[in-house]
């Protein structure tokens, strides 16, 4: 009931395209979704999050959309661009204080010029 | 505003030695997590600290503990090293641990022969 399912693992998408990540989530007690993305030998920057009051969240050409009866949200990449070539996490929080952020897998996206 | 500060970078140790892994987190935050990340069990909650207390433990043995001080500066400690502890340790913290996103560290490179 704790897992975050992310898929998939990987991803190659051409200069321009749009790059979609989907994650699913058990437990009903979370209450907030971040997306991280990572570069090789850094941390994961937080890059937009969600709570489940709105069914979509919007940042340049970055988009979240929840769907809370299904359990399941995913990130989209508009025009995506060889520098968005990273590791992308979803994440799942729970509402008491001190809980542990669960992650996704992780996918590796691969943007060609 | 400075970034969350993990030292050192990279570390190589024998098994059966301890180490000790630091973390400075962003100014004025006060929760502080700590992560390890590996290629087959991603990204796993160690254990989160609020005001000197921890706060939430996962799942790992004692062997992995921490601690944080009065300026929410934390370490975290692994002794009896074995082989399977190689992975990358992350640091995030956040305002309060609850409402506020989470910032990571770059993370300590730990390999233990």
């Amino acid at each position: 009931q704790q897992q975050v399912k992310q898929s998939p693992q990987s991803l190659i998408v051409q200069k321009g395209g749009i790059s979609i990540i989907n994650c699913a989530y058990e437990n009903t007690a979370f209450d907030y979704f971040p997306w991280y993305q990572q570069f090789p030998g850094k941390g994961p920057a937080l890059l937009i999050a969600i709570r489940p009051d709105v069914s979509e969240k919007k940042e340049g050409r970055f988009t979240i959309s929840f769907n809370k009866s299904a359990k399941q949200f995913s990130l989209h990449i508009m025009d995506s661009q060889p520098g968005d070539s990273a590791t992308y996490f979803c994440a799942a929080l729970g509402n008491q204080a001190g809980t542990a952020l669960i992650f996704g897998k992780g996918t590796t996206l691969s943007v060609s010029s | 505003k400075a970034g969350v500060t993990q030292t050192p970078r990279y570390l190589i140790k024998t098994r059966g030695q301890q180490v000790t892994l630091s973390c400075s987190p962003i100014s004025g935050h006060r929760s502080v997590s700590w992560y390890q990340q590996t290629p087959g069990q991603g990204l796993q909650f160690l254990f989160e600290y609020f005001s000197e207390t921890q706060r939430n433990k996962g799942n790992f043995p004692g062997r992995f503990s921490g601690r944080q001080f009065s300026n929410s500066r934390s370490e975290m400690n692994v002794s009896t090293l074995e082989l399977g502890d190689s992975a990358l340790y992350l640091c995030a913290s956040s305002l309060d641990g609850l409402n506020s996103p989470l910032h990571f560290g770059n993370g300590t490179r730990l390999t233990v022969t």
